[in-house]
């Protein structure tokens, strides 16, 4: 596809269920980011890959929080045992390199935990 | 640690008012400071970026955006808004040594009165 892509589009998680979120960046794009966006506020960093190495995980707020990108393409971002807390819009973009600094983002997953 | 700031949290405008949003880094090495806008129902799009040379950035649909590093700001601005330029625009900041990711500010939003 031309954009970045994400599945599903919303989804809703009773608390302590483990939710998986996928992205499909840019053919091509090197780098891909996962940002979390918690209503009323701006998208705040969890993780980076280039290609399949995961290079900042610093943003990740806790264990529960699992990001891969086996093949350096597709990313899923994994929430084990999800809180209240964890309800955001995920975020995630790709960009063709650690050189090019433009992010491309995709549409987000709205994650509600009830 | 990085920080952005954007000064308002809610403009509204009537259509042909000029608009300038404030944003504000506290980073002091190099940095390349991006414009992103979140029309309602759709995912982030850049509409203008700094890496280096000219400060006075042109982005698309008339905006343009100054950096003035002295006072750490880079300030969007609109001669001329229309009912369309409706929507949540977000501040970034890439700063040198800092990674790849990038700090958003928390957003202001822009609300357009025809």
């Amino acid at each position: 596809g031309a954009g970045v892509s994400q599945s599903p589009r919303y989804k809703v998680a009773k608390r302590g269920q483990d939710v998986a979120l996928r992205c499909d960046p840019i053919s091509g794009h090197v780098s891909l980011f996962w940002y979390q966006q918690a209503l009323g506020q701006g998208p705040e960093f969890l993780t980076y890959f280039q290609n399949e190495a995961q290079l900042d995980k610093s943003g990740l707020p806790s264990d529960r929080f699992f990001a891969e990108r086996p093949e350096g393409s597709v990313s899923t971002l994994k929430i084990q045992r999800t809180q209240q807390e964890d309800s955001a819009v995920y975020l995630c973009a790709s960009s063709r390199g650690p050189d090019y600094n433009e992010q491309f983002f995709g549409p987000g997953t709205r994650l509600t935990v009830l | 640690a990085q920080s952005v700031s954007q000064h308002n949290h809610h403009v509204i405008l009537s259509e042909a008012a000029s608009l300038e949003l404030g944003c504000n880094y506290s980073y002091g090495g190099t940095v390349n400071l991006f414009w992103y806008v979140q029309y309602p129902g759709q995912h982030l799009q850049l509409l203008l970026k700094y890496f280096s040379g000219d400060p006075l950035v042109k982005g698309i649909k008339g905006f343009e955006a100054e950096f003035i590093k002295s006072k750490f700001s880079f300030n969007l601005r609109k001669p001329s808004v229309q009912w369309s330029d409706t929507a949540e625009y977000f501040c970034a900041v890439n700063a040198e040594n800092y990674g790849q990711n990038f700090v958003f500010g928390p957003g202001t939003r822009l609300s357009v009165l025809p």
